[in-house]
């Protein structure tokens, strides 16, 4: 089993639908999790950091369960400009999912 | 503020030839980390460092060597370029590694013929 593991999409939706991904992770020792999207040949930049129970910005909410190992991203009111991968990372190592592509759509 | 700078930007090499990336950070950060990716994939982890002098093995070192001489530099060296070595590589660092944000380098796109 990786490390970390992710939803592999792609998902497509359409502008205003609310989006969720999953990241599983395989080390219970790990304390900090994030984050990050990705656009086309960029580097990654950072979304949201879960720190324990989970936290929300704006549309968007993440969450930690870690009885079951794993954390959410939640997009509500999806907007154009979401389309883009969505990388968890473990902070043991700073491991990386495979990454969760999204495209909104008009 | 440059942040995070690697060098070069774009190289492409033959099989057999050898290459050295260099990452510097301006930030004071103790952790540096490079990673490679490949179309379709996540970042995947080659090597880390978690201070000056220090370097360990991530998920895919083979072929890859490592070294933090100085605080503010992580080279990662080719010895002999393979064309499974294609990639887009990043280097990134933190000031913590719990709490703390990654800070990428615009990325390395790296062709080996």
């Amino acid at each position: 089993r990786k490390e970390v593991e992710q939803d592999p999409g792609p998902f497509n939706v359409p502008e205003g639908a609310t989006v969720a991904f999953n990241c599983t992770y395989s080390n219970s020792a790990s304390q900090s999790f994030f984050w990050y999207r990705q656009d086309c040949r960029k580097e990654p930049k950072l979304l949201m950091s879960v720190y324990s129970s989970g936290n929300e910005d704006g549309r968007f909410t993440a969450q930690l369960n870690r009885a079951s190992q794993y954390i959410s991203l939640l997009i509500r009111d999806s907007k154009l400009s979401d389309s883009a991968t969505y990388l968890c990372v473990v902070n043991v190592d700073m491991r990386f999912g495979a990454g969760t592509r999204l495209t909104v759509k008009p | 503020n440059a942040g995070v700078t690697q060098t070069p930007k774009f190289r492409v090499l033959k099989t057999g030839q050898s290459m050295t990336l260099l990452c510097a950070q301006d930030m004071n950060h103790e952790y540096m980390y490079w990673y490679r990716q490949d179309p379709g994939m996540g970042l995947r982890l080659i090597h880390y460092s978690v201070g000056e002098g220090t370097t360990a093995k991530g998920e895919v070192p083979d072929g890859y060597n490592v070294s933090r001489l100085k605080k503010q530099n992580f080279l990662l060296g080719l010895e002999s370029a393979a064309p499974s070595q294609t990639s887009v590589y990043f280097c990134a660092s933190t000031w913590d590694r719990v709490t703390g944000e990654l800070f990428f380098g615009e990325g390395s796109r790296l062709t080996v013929l």
